[in-house]
């Protein structure tokens, strides 16, 4: 059973366009949502986080959107690069357990 | 600061034969997680240690996967025997403190088995 359900599966964006990334998720004891950025033969980094107390939450280009009576958070990423090509997967956590959605492909064209 | 150190980069095997993985954590870093990322999932967690002591291991199939880390530093991931569903990327990644340090991946190591 997939706990965090993410979509697009992949997405192409021009550069200079919004990037936008949905996850969903079920389980209410989730409090804590991270994004991470993965670029191909590397492992996952963190990108941005939030908690749910807060609605959203910005770092530079990217920014989360939560929506805790949804049980949805989103990430969008401004201005999308050539370098932000990678791919992106959102997880929610509780206590020591962190679930993983199927992860977004992205491709920005120059 | 180097960053999680895992060898090998990659593994070719056949079924039924054993594979270990090695994982070497960023120093200082008391948790240690493994993952299995199969191709176009996100990671699933395997096991995740708090110094050398297990916290969780509820997704590890114990039947045939085994891990261990010694003096609570590196760490290595064994499966024995091994099934064609087991190739994969398996991911390291550690942490400052559980659960909400930023976890630190290492590259991985993709597993074929054939």
């Amino acid at each position: 059973q997939q706990q965090v359900k993410q979509s697009p599966q992949s997405l192409i964006v021009q550069k200079g366009g919004i990037s936008i990334i949905n996850c969903a998720y079920e389980n209410t004891a989730f409090d804590y949502f991270p994004w991470y950025q993965q670029f191909p033969g590397k492992g996952p980094a963190l990108l941005i986080a939030i908690r749910p107390d807060v609605s959203e939450k910005k770092e530079g280009r990217f920014t989360i959107s939560f929506n805790k009576s949804a049980k949805q958070f989103s990430l969008h990423i401004m201005d999308s690069q050539p370098g932000d090509s990678a791919t992106y997967f959102c997880a929610a956590v509780t206590g020591n357990q962190f679930y993983f959605g199927t992860g977004t492909s992205l491709t920005v064209i120059p | 600061e180097a960053g999680v150190a895992q060898s090998p980069r990659y593994k070719i095997i056949e079924k039924r034969q054993s594979v270990a993985f090695w994982c070497n954590p960023i120093s200082g870093h008391a948790t240690l997680y493994w993952y299995q990322q199969i191709l176009g999932q996100g990671p699933k967690l395997l096991i995740q240690f708090q110094n050398n002591g297990v916290v969780d291991d509820s997704q590890l199939p114990k039947d045939r996967f085994s891990a261990e880390r010694l003096k609570g530093v590196d760490s290595t991931l064994k499966i024995q025997p091994a099934k064609l569903e087991d190739s994969a990327v398996y991911l390291c990644a550690s942490s400052v403190r559980p659960p909400w340090g930023t976890q630190y991946f290492g590259p991985g190591t993709r597993l074929l088995v054939l």
